[in-house]
């Protein structure tokens, strides 16, 4: 089974700021890794998947994530966060792309 | 609509009686995902349908839980005999091809309160 990690629970950081959202899998496989946010009150939504190909993904929103296979992270990056990124953020691995594994969640806070 | 649909969004039950959470899924969705979200994690797989047939029931955490797609589109997850420890929102996902293509499209959970 895969298991993700995530390693900060909470991440303040001000506004037009950079910021980094960690994230670690285990997997002895090859994997699809997938970043979702979920803003107050809502579902989760897809930000961006990594499926193969270049390691450098983009998503919506500014924000962008590097795939590195050696050191099974999956950083989650924002050169300059908005009051409107406030939200929590869950890492998410696939090895069949049948079962997702999701992180215990990052809650990114903008301050102003 | 055009996203997952969840009913109730919120339900309030005693310990000890029965539950049943809808999920509609978005039209022409093959696969579905059942997960349950306690306060502070991440979503917790239960269940995954592709069509009407539970393709992967192992993240159902003992015999009080059952989920059903008759027609392969709406499901139902059933808890008998409800624990408090049951609390917690429980998350109906779609996707087109099984997950494959990554996205999964969440609606936004039926909230379980077990007194």
């Amino acid at each position: 089974a895969q298991s993700v990690t995530q390693l900060d629970s909470q991440v303040p950081v001000f506004e037009e700021a950079p910021v980094e959202l960690r994230c670690n899998y285990s997997s002895s496989v090859s994997v699809y890794l997938f970043w979702y946010v979920q803003y107050p009150n809502q579902g989760l939504q897809l930000l961006l998947k990594y499926l193969s190909g270049s390691t450098l993904v983009k998503g919506i929103n500014g924000f962008e994530a590097e795939f590195n296979k050696s050191q099974t992270s999956f950083h989650l990056r924002k050169p300059s966060v908005h009051i409107s990124d406030t939200a929590e953020y869950f890492c998410a691995v696939s090895d069949t792309g049948n079962q997702f594994y999701f992180g215990t969640g990052t809650s990114l806070t903008v301050i102003p | 609509g055009a996203g997952v649909s969840q009913t109730p969004s919120n339900k309030v039950t005693e310990k000890g009686k029965y539950v049943e959470l809808r999920c509609d899924p978005i039209s022409g969705h093959t696969a579905l995902y059942w997960y349950r979200q306690s306060l502070g994690q991440g979503p917790e797989f239960l269940i995954y349908f592709q069509g009407t047939g539970a393709a992967d029931d192992s993240g159902l955490p003992n015999d009080r839980f059952f989920a059903v797609r008759p027609e392969g589109s709406v499901s139902t997850l059933k808890i008998q005999r409800t624990e408090r420890g049951d609390s917690a929102v429980y998350l109906c996902a779609s996707s087109l091809w099984g997950g494959h293509t990554g996205e999964l499209f969440f609606g936004e959970g039926s909230r379980l309160t077990v007194l």
